[in-house]
Order: structure tokens, then C-alpha cells, then sequence
């Protein structure tokens, strides 16, 4: 069964770092691309980052670029997304969804059941 | 970017009664590789969201054939041909065609 597992939110100041992880179990990580999305509380799904199967290809919403970073380590099946420079806007709900191959996008067919980030003084 | 656009926002049906959600993008979704990547994703309160539905028509495993998806180009449609308590929740449409990925804003599903 494909299951991942988000894991390392929590309460942080304006302006700190955040290191999530999402590990995952159930297929072969390295074959598939990465995303990660995040909901801010009562609104909709924003698109955070992708990766690719191999790690070597990654994008970025807007809104993150230049202060977070997606990686994998394919030997130890997980996903991670750090989180510098951290605003009150980020606050959210961060889920990690698999994609549907090693370089396909858009796709998420299996998401992880979230970790909460809260940023606030 | 490209805007995802749904309609209606709130939804409620009676059960046992088709629904219907429209979800229209600000650009054509047709990829290069002739593929158009439009899902659509159903999350029922305090869970996940849960793929139901890719490339415009294509059920995933487990998604009951009560659930289809039509559409193309820039105008798109989830039907549900009759609702059951269990489908509550909000429905959302996404493209992968163009980056940044979009998301619509969402359809809010009751029981009526």
C-alpha cells in the first residue's frame, strides 16, 4: 500500500526555518515525482514545489521561491521541504503528494495526511 | 498563471440526485504531448484530499463509476450521477499542464 507521512511542523517565529518530511512507503520513490501543496486554514489548495524522480529538476510557486528548497534522499524514501524566512502567510496545512512518474507533474494521486506549520510571534 | 474557475461554490442535493460541477481554466490545458491534465480531488472535512478523477476522465482505483469526468480544451465538468451521504465534502479541480500548478477554489457539496 502507498502510504506517506508527513512529519516536523509545528510553532515558529516570523522569519525562522522549518524542516518538513515526508516519507514514503509502498512503491519505488525514486521512479516518481514529488509535490508538495499547502492549505491555509478555511481557503483552498495553493501548489508549493515539485521535484523529479531523481532530484535533479525543481519548481516553485512564487510565493516560496528563493526561501524554500524541496529535496529528496531516494536511499531513505523521503521527501523534504525547508522552509527559510518564514511569514505569517505561510501558516497552513502542508500535505506531499506522489506524482505519476519520474519527470510528470500535476497529476498527485496519493497524498499524505499533513503537518501543520504555524507561523506566529 | 492560469485561473481555475468553479462553479457553483456551494452545492446542495438531495441524495440519490445527479450534481454537477463546472470548472473552467484561463488557458487552453491541452499539453504539448496532446494529453490534458485536469484532475479533480474531493476532501471531506478534517481528511486529505483524495484524487478522484485525471486527465479529464480517467477514475482512479476505488472511485466509484457514479463519479465521471467530462470536458476539454478549457471547460471541464464533474458529474456525480447520483449523490450519497458519503460525498460531502469539497471538490477541487487542478491543472498540471502549466506551472505554476493551479487549483480552483473549490465546491462546497451538502446534503440538502
Amino acid at each position: 500500500e502507498v502510504q506517506l507521512l508527513e512529519s516536523g511542523g509545528g510553532l515558529v517565529q516570523p522569519g525562522g526555518s522549518l524542516r518538513l518530511s515526508c516519507a514514503a512507503s509502498g512503491f519505488t520513490f525514486s521512479s516518481y515525482a514529488m509535490s508538495c501543496v499547502r492549505q491555509t486554514p478555511g481557503k483552498g489548495l495553493e501548489w508549493v514545489a515539485s521535484i523529479s524522480g531523481g532530484g535533479g529538476s525543481t519548481y516553485y510557486a512564487d510565493s516560496v521561491k528563493g526561501r524554500f528548497t524541496i529535496s529528496r534522499d531516494n536511499s531513505k524514501n523521503t521527501l523534504y521541504l525547508q522552509m527559510n524566512s518564514l511569514r505569517v502567510e505561510d501558516t497552513a496545512v502542508y500535505y506531499c503528494a506522489k506524482e505519476g512518474a519520474s519527470e510528470s507533474y500535476g497529476g498527485m494521486g496519493v497524498w499524505g495526511q499533513g503537518t501543520t506549520v504555524t507561523v506566529s510571534s | 498563471d492560469v485561473v481555475m474557475t468553479q462553479s457553483p461554490l456551494s452545492l446542495p442535493v438531495i441524495l440519490g440526485q445527479p450534481a454537477s460541477i463546472s470548472c473552467r481554466s484561463s488557458q487552453s490545458l491541452v499539453f504539448s504531448d496532446k494529453n490534458t491534465y485536469l484532475s479533480w480531488f474531493h476532501q471531506r472535512p478534517g481528511q486529505s484530499p483524495r484524487r478522484l478523477i485525471y486527465k479529464v476522465s480517467n477514475r482512479d482505483s476505488g472511485v466509484p463509476d457514479r463519479f465521471s469526468g467530462s470536458g476539454s480544451v478549457t471547460d471541464f465538468t464533474l458529474k456525480i450521477s447520483r449523490v450519497e451521504a458519503e460525498d460531502v465534502g469539497i471538490y477541487y479541480c487542478m491543472q498540471g499542464t502549466h506551472w505554476p500548478l493551479t487549483f480552483g477554489q473549490g465546491t462546497r457539496l451538502e446534503i440538502k
